[in-house]
């Protein structure tokens, strides 16, 4: 089982549309979330991150977490042709009830959803 | 300006030679990270570390090997055992306040 995985895709809305982006792991000793945006050929840079159960709101983005169902999701209201992107998922693990050391701090990302938003 | 620098931009390696790609940063940050991304890949971790004089073992580290003498450097070698090394490299070291990740630009990498 991979340790991070985002929903197949790709994804494509049409623009003003909602898009909805999905990612589960598989520690529960994972804690922090993040959700970063890359375009071909250039570094990824970050959306969002959350640490706390529920959502978290910034402009059209919104975060989602459910620990105990241990997935993490990312909505994005009002989608533009300009989000047209790959958007990757990723998980630090800290610790917890199968906690190694050697694997703290480690941050593993998903393999990617390219989403299409098309005019 | 503060940022992570990687160098060179675009790398060739020839058969059963070794390379290294450079990771510079000036954030102050402790904990940095090498990935490895492949056409339409997500990012797969090759090592990482916590601390000065202190790394671990990624997902992919066979072929591989790093060193972190300084807080400011995390250089990675690509050896003559990685017999499919073509791809993006990237680079990122992360604030231990917030926990946010910041990337380099990157190395492609090309066997000639």
């Amino acid at each position: 089982q991979k340790e991070v995985e985002q929903n197949s895709g790709p994804l494509s809305v049409p623009e003003g549309a909602i898009a909805s982006l999905n990612c589960t792991y598989s520690d529960r000793g994972s804690q922090s979330f993040f959700w970063y945006r890359q375009y071909s050929g250039k570094s990824p840079e970050l959306i969002m991150f959350i640490y706390s159960n529920g959502d978290k709101e910034d402009g059209r983005f919104t975060a989602q977490l459910n620990k105990a169902s241990q997935y993490v999701s990312l909505l994005i209201r009002d989608s533009q042709p300009s989000d047209s992107a790959t958007y990757l998922c990723a998980v630090v693990f800290w610790g917890g009830p199968n906690a190694g050391g050697t694997s703290y701090g480690k941050l593993t990302f998903g393999q990617g959803t390219i989403l299409t938003v098309h005019p | 300006d503060g940022g992570i620098t990687q160098s060179p931009k675009y790398l060739f390696r020839k058969e059963g030679q070794n390379v290294t790609l450079s990771c510079e940063q000036n954030l102050n940050h402790d904990a940095m990270y090498w990935y490895r991304q492949d056409p339409g890949q997500g990012l797969r971790l090759i090592y990482y570390s916590q601390i000065v004089n202190d790394f671990q073992k990624g997902d992919i580290a066979e072929g591989y090997s790093v060193s972190r003498e300084k807080k400011e450097s995390f250089p990675l070698t690509v050896t003559s055992a990685q017999k499919n090394p073509t791809a993006f490299y990237l680079c990122a070291s992360r604030d231990r306040t917030n926990e946010k990740l910041f990337f380099g630009s990157g190395t492609q990498l090309s066997v000639l």
